[in-house]
């Protein structure tokens, strides 16, 4: 286990088209967090998993955007009808309850055009 | 929620200088702080962190003060050199819970 994985790296889709990213977290991690980055900001935060369970939603996760955790592993962040303002670097990180800083995956950079 | 400020947004300093970068937080409730670095085209990396009962902590040329009263905290880096050129984050969270970010501070360190 070399640390949080996100896949793919990279994706260019046409506005309108879905699109899924994943992330493997941390095997031992029990919490799993999507946040987006814009260039030149901070990560944003937008969702964030105790295991299967879905604990907290950013406002700005619209009801275009939705993810899940089925199994407590793996975690998958689908946005639908895809905007040219979803464009952004969306990273995927994971933490043990209450304890440690987060680690963070290398990210998927999205590009819709 | 909470809300994080960071300030300065960009900061330059020669080679062997202090740098410091300060943030602020409104949640009272906050008790975990810690400082990303983010190198350009790389994730961000946790380099230090610090909880709400202690005021102070240090790791070599890094240390992080809490002023939990004036909810502020602030990053110092001693001796800077060329590869702490980076990126920095400041982060507040409570129990490690949804954790929010402040907008960067890009620090270039000058040879």
């Amino acid at each position: 286990d070399t640390g949080v994985s996100q896949d793919p790296r990279h994706k260019i889709t046409k506005r309108g088209q879905n699109v899924t990213f994943r992330c493997d977290p941390i095997s031992e991690h029990n919490r799993l967090y999507w946040y987006r980055q814009t260039l030149g900001q901070g990560p944003e935060f937008l969702t964030y998993f105790q295991n299967e369970a879905q604990l907290e939603k950013s406002r700005l996760l619209s009801d275009r955007f939705s993810a899940e955790r089925p199994k407590g592993s793996f975690s998958t962040l689908e946005i639908q009808r895809t905007e040219q303002g979803d464009s952004a670097m969306y990273l995927c990180a994971s933490s043990l309850v209450k304890t440690g800083g987060y680690t963070f995956g290398s990210g998927t950079r999205l590009t819709v055009v | 929620g909470e809300n994080v400020e960071q300030h300065p947004s960009t900061l330059s300093v020669q080679e062997g200088d202090s740098a410091v970068i300060k943030c602020t937080y409104s949640d009272s409730a906050s008790n975990y702080f810690p400082w990303y670095k983010q190198e350009l085209g790389k994730r961000p990396q946790l380099i230090i962190d610090i909880r709400s009962n202690v005021g102070e902590k240090k790791d070599q040329r890094i240390a992080v003060t809490l002023n939990k009263t004036a909810k502020h905290f602030s990053l110092h880096i001693t001796e800077t050199q060329p590869e702490d050129s980076a990126v920095y984050f400041c982060a507040a969270s409570k129990d490690n819970n949804d954790m929010r970010f402040g907008a960067g501070t890009r620090l270039t360190v000058k040879p």
